[in-house]
């Protein structure tokens, strides 16, 4: 299995902030990344794919940047709706998985 | 774009199979563009890729649970099913089913997933 890892685990920020987070694969997946935005009972929304491509839809606030290892997810003039948990998924080969996530909480 | 709902038990006893259906709002089932998949999260934990179904019945499980999984589907209705046996607290979780895009491999169409809690 492909064990993706990400940072922080938590991180505080205020409105109005830029964030960014990184994911990260054991071994080079090329661009084949995404982000997902997660809150409490809902299930993951897609933000990003491939590395650096926004969903349809998406607020032009969230940015994906990285290609072989290491990958970034940056918000920028954060909202109060972004405050959520993020994964990164790494679609190089199967089993499919998940970073274990960054919870992006309140200052 | 198409819809997904999960249904099945919300309880399960201990050593039981858990049975869940996930039922599309739209024939895509039958479209060669995507996977139907279920992934799963435990409480409080990440998200855990459980397998999918093609649309030819190609299925693809995680080895970690392949032993005791099972997707399926009658591509001539609107629905795929999972089937976990021998389910133990460790199953315990919210479980979705998830449209994947075979082209982006990215879940781009989720359900609001269902919990499942295994206790006698």
């Amino acid at each position: 299995d492909i064990q993706m890892t990400q940072s922080p685990s938590s991180l505080s920020a205020s409105v109005g902030d830029r964030v960014t987070l990184t994911c990260q694969a054991p071994h080079d997946i090329g661009t084949s990344l995404n982000w997902y935005q997660q809150k409490p009972g809902k299930a993951p929304k897609l933000l990003i794919y491939d590395a650096s491509n926004l969903q349809t839809g998406v607020s032009p606030r969230f940015s994906g940047d990285g290609s072989g290892r290491d990958f970034t997810l940056t918000i920028t003039i954060l909202q109060p709706d972004d405050f959520a948990t993020y994964y990164c998924q790494q679609g190089d080969n199967f089993p499919r998985t998940f970073g274990p996530g960054t919870t992006v909480d309140f200052k | 774009q198409v819809q997904l709902q999960e249904s099945g038990p919300g309880l399960v006893k201990p050593s039981q199979t858990l049975s869940l259906t996930c039922t599309l709002s739209d024939d895509s089932i039958r479209s060669g563009l995507y996977y139907w998949s279920w992934i799963r999260q435990h409480p409080g934990k990440g998200l855990e890729w459980i397998g999918h179904i093609y649309n030819s019945g190609t299925t693809n499980y995680n080895p970690s649970l392949k032993s005791r999984v099972s997707i399926s589907s009658d591509m001539s209705e609107r629905h795929f099913s999972l089937k976990l046996t021998s389910v133990t607290a460790a199953d315990t979780a919210v479980y979705f089913c998830a449209r994947e895009s075979i082209r982006e491999a990215t879940f781009d169409v989720w359900g609001q997933g269902t919990r499942v809690i295994v206790s006698s």
